[in-house]
């Protein structure tokens, strides 16, 4: 199985800060990445797929990059609506696999 | 657009099984499999497996094999998700997902909760 790893587990920020989550994979997956965005009680919510593409309706503040094993979201002048958990899964093979998470609080 | 409805919150009994639905709308319904993963409390989504609608085909993670069923309707373009054997691990949410596009879509989630 895939291995993801985030970090870190929790980022401390302000609103307007920038922020970057980092996510490895154990072996390559190319670019078949997602990014997602949690809140309590919630489904995840996709920010991007394919590592780097905002999908629509998402805000230009979100951004991803990456390819093989290491990939970064970032979230550029962090708005109140964004303090929540960052989740990144790969869909190169199966299993699916998740990483840990990335708390974003206050 | 792209929608996954499912069926609302159960509560069982360890040893019970339970059934989720999932219905499709907003595509083909028998061009692109649908997964399911969930989501323990505090734990981070873990895939369970997947249907293809178009032929019945499945694969599941080696951890449900035996012990998760899916299977789909596709006159009324819905799949069934089957869990049995339940235990108070098996408290969870579980989504139905699929990937259009490379682009993952989610339902909403039911909860699943396993308690004497």
């Amino acid at each position: 199985d895939i291995q993801m790893t985030q970090s870190p587990s929790t980022l401390s920020a302000s609103v307007g800060d920038s922020v970057t989550i980092s996510c490895r994979a154990s072996q390559t997956i190319t670019t078949w990445l997602a990014w997602y965005q949690q809140k309590p009680g919630t489904a995840p919510k996709v920010l991007i797929s394919r590592a780097s593409s905002l999908k629509t309706g998402v805000p230009s503040r979100f951004s991803g990059s990456g390819s093989g094993t290491e990939f970064t979201l970032t979230i550029r002048s962090l708005q109140p609506d964004d303090f929540a958990t960052y989740y990144c899964q790969q869909y190169n093979s199966y299993p699916w696999t998740f990483g840990q998470g990335t708390k974003v609080e206050i | 657009q792209v929608q996954l409805e499912q069926s609302g919150a159960e509560v069982r009994r360890p040893g019970a099984s339970v059934k989720v639905s999932c219905k499709a709308s907003g595509y083909r319904f028998t061009e692109y499999a649908i997964h399911w993963v969930r989501q323990a409390p505090g734990q981070r989504p873990e895939w369970m497996g997947w249907i293809n609608p178009g032929n019945g085909n499945t694969q599941y993670a080696q951890k449900f094999q035996g012990r998760v069923t899916t299977t789909a309707d596709t006159s009324a373009t819905v799949v069934y998700m089957a869990l049995s054997s339940l235990t108070s691990e098996d408290t969870a949410v579980y989504y139905c997902l699929n990937l259009i596009v490379a682009t993952p879509y989610w339902g909403q989630g039911t909860l699943v909760t396993v308690s004497s």
